[in-house]
């Protein structure tokens, strides 16, 4: 069946850049997305790409999308105390499958 | 983007009661759904809600456990019944709001406890 794969933590130095894996099994899935949930939040849409793309930029966030191999990243320029969260990877055909989520720890 | 809106935010409730949620869009919506999010787990689909008609389950989820509600293209309504601790969880209502080619946006969750 469908899955997404990645990994449940990741430790970055405030400054450095965030680089956030996720793996897919349905080549199918026409949208991929990043999710960010905050402690005691809900799930806010932070960008997507289409299954066509290859890259998207938007600020700080950088999408990249290798879809012979399934595999997207999230990478977050300058990362920040406020980066701090869980990003959860999404893939869309008729239906979002989530992943675990990758909690984000930032050091001092 | 769409703000989506549920009530209420959190509850605490006795074992083998019922608690309905509230979901509110603030745009045209093509498509609702229903979440759960257990504690420390990621978010598992429960079912899709269908203006007019039945909503359609994922394996594991029934309808008597999870009665969903639809009455128009904006409002949706998800009722846990016969609660038990198990329930305890956080559930999320969902909205593609524009055209089905449009992302998927989430509320802030219903964080449900059962004592």
């Amino acid at each position: 069946g469908e899955d997404v794969e990645q990994s449940l933590f990741l430790s970055v130095r405030e400054g450095d850049s965030s680089v956030i894996n996720c793996t897919y099994t349905d080549s199918s899935s026409t949208y991929l997305y990043w999710y960010k949930q905050e402690p005691g939040a809900g799930l806010q849409l932070l960008t997507y790409i289409f299954s066509n793309m290859d890259m998207k930029q938007d600020q700080r966030l950088t999408v990249l999308l290798n879809k012979k191999d399934k595999h997207l990243s999230l990478r977050i320029a300058d990362t920040q105390t406020g980066d701090s969260a869980i990003y959860f990877c999404a893939e869309r055909d008729d239906k979002i499958i989530f992943g675990k989520g990758t909690r984000l720890h930032i050091l001092p | 983007s769409a703000v989506i809106s549920q009530k209420p935010s959190r509850d605490i409730c006795q074992r083998g009661t019922s608690l309905t949620i509230q979901c509110q869009v603030d745009s045209q919506v093509t498509m609702m759904f229903w979440y759960r999010q257990q504690p420390g787990q990621s978010l598992t689909l429960i079912a899709t809600a269908n203006q007019g008609s039945e909503a359609t389950y994922e394996s594991g989820f029934v309808i008597d456990k999870f009665p969903i509600s639809r009455p128009n293209l904006t409002f949706s309504t998800l009722t846990v019944s016969n609660m038990s601790p198990e329930d305890s969880s956080i559930y999320l209502c969902s909205a593609v709001t524009g055209g089905s080619n449009q992302p998927q946006h989430f509320g802030d969750g219903t964080r449900l406890s059962i004592l």
